[in-house]
């Protein structure tokens, strides 16, 4: 197991509502990523941040948003939700950007929008 | 624009026997190559990564890559499969100009007793 943890482990939200998905990364770490992944799919780089500031982002509407604190967590935060939102939810935390540096992937919220 | 492909989306392999899971790439300037395995309810875990270097990259778990710049290639391999190798694998890409990695489809790897 790494030392990445995110919660909550399952939500379920309403077509509309917002979302707040949490991220603690390994220790020492200081660059998280986000990634959705749908079933049967790989994972889609949703966008990075490093030392609390956003560095890359993926093909994702401006209501994907995020955060990280001073002491590396991070937030993932999604507004006015649609059905297609619904996926595995994976944070990943590296030393350094996530290009060119391993990742260490957290087990994932399961979102599922009705 | 960077891509992968994993042209297999399930391998089936006898335990004991070799095994082989591949990976073709396309990517602007030098690649940064990785692969990763995901267990069932459970987030992805690093195996190995090429970035320079030797193109026989060898892993966790006993497993080994080889780069193949020609072919823009960068298959997954092992000797010798276990049952407990049963899982999804994704290989992933990204070049020194960018800090995005594009992952591929995922293979499912079946061993078999």
């Amino acid at each position: 197991e790494t030392g990445v943890t995110q919660s909550p482990t399952h939500l379920i939200k309403t077509r509309g509502q917002q979302v707040t998905l949490r991220c603690s990364s390994q220790s020492g770490h200081n660059t998280v990523s986000w990634y959705q992944q749908a079933l049967g799919q790989g994972p889609q780089f949703i966008f990075q941040y490093y030392r609390e500031e956003e560095n890359g982002r993926g093909n994702f509407p401006p209501r994907f948003s995020g955060l990280q604190f001073p002491n590396y967590s991070s937030e993932l935060n999604v507004n006015a939700l649609e059905l297609d939102d619904s996926a595995l939810y994976l944070c990943a935390s590296s030393l350094g950007l996530a290009g060119g540096n391993e990742q260490f992937f957290g087990p994932g919220t399961r979102l599922t929008v009705l | 624009a960077q891509s992968v492909a994993q042209p297999e989306d399930q391998v089936n392999v006898a335990e004991g026997n070799p095994l082989t899971v591949k990976c073709t790439y396309s990517v602007s300037g030098n690649p940064y190559l990785f692969w990763y395995v995901q267990y069932p309810n459970r987030g992805l875990q690093f195996l190995l990564k090429y970035i320079t270097g030797d193109n026989l990259v060898k892993g966790s778990y006993g497993f080994e890559a080889e780069f193949n710049k020609s072919q823009t290639s960068f298959h997954l391999k092992k000797p010798s499969a276990l049952v407990s190798d049963s899982a999804l694998y994704f290989c992933a890409v990204t070049s020194g100009g960018s800090y995005i990695p594009t992952f591929g489809r995922g293979t499912s790897l079946i061993v078999h007793p």
